[in-house]
């Protein structure tokens, strides 16, 4: 079965800074990717994915994502963050038995 | 414009007695799951309906059970909460089912509690 890791579970960064979220997955096939943003108190709202084609995916809100078949990485970065940023961040994987995993998250903390 | 309702937003009970939670949908999606996210912790997928086709996880207990009595609404019954059912409980939708390519669309959630 698909998993997913994302090996930080807390980061902070400083408005206007850039941004890099990791996740790693571990999958026998050709992976389907999702990045999951999840606003205190609220559902998850999708900001990526990436089935096929270019490795360099563009989201909502200023992110993207690159898909690293080599690394089994999928990692979200921002160039440059704003305080609504603030949130917490799922990466998740699908796979062609109707199931969709997802990392246990990474809490994001933007400063001032 | 919410396109999957979840109510309550906040919901209480006792341990022991039964509770349900709502949601519903105006995509007109064939897919409804149920996820319980506990804090700090990935959603969990609880069990999903593929039109009337019910689908349960291995690992969900009994004491959660699911009805969908037409294409709009979803229900979630847990018949006897215990403190470790205390969670954020979401419901989402699929317009197909999840073979990997689907994305899903989530409700707000409801925060369950357990006194």
């Amino acid at each position: 079965a698909q998993s997913v890791t994302q090996p930080d579970i807390h980061i902070t960064v400083s408005e206007g800074a850039s941004l890099e979220l990791r996740c790693n997955y571990s999958y026998g096939a050709t992976p389907y990717l999702f990045w999951y943003v999840q606003s205190p108190g609220q559902g998850l709202q999708l900001l990526l994915k990436y089935f096929s084609g270019d490795t360099l995916v563009q989201g909502i809100k200023g992110f993207e994502a690159e898909f690293k078949r080599s690394q089994s990485s999928f990692n979200l970065r921002k160039p440059s963050v704003h305080w609504s940023d603030a949130a917490e961040y799922f990466c998740a994987v699908g796979a062609r038995n109707n199931d969709m995993r997802f990392g246990a998250g990474t809490r994001l903390t933007v400063k001032p | 414009d919410a396109m999957v309702i979840q109510n309550p937003r906040y919901q209480v009970t006792q341990f022991g007695k039964p509770v349900t939670l709502s949601c519903s949908q105006t995509l007109n999606h064939n897919v409804m799951y149920w996820y319980q996210q506990k804090s700090s912790q990935a959603p969990k997928l609880l069990f999903h309906y593929y039109d009337k086709d019910f689908n349960n996880e291995a690992d969900t207990p009994d004491n959660f059970q699911s009805r969908r009595p037409n294409t709009s609404f979803c229900f979630l019954d847990i018949r006897s909460p215990g403190l470790g059912d205390a969670a954020m409980y979401l419901c989402a939708t699929s317009r197909d089912p999840v073979g990997g390519q689907e994305k899903l669309f989530f409700g707000s959630g409801t925060q369950l509690s357990v006194l």
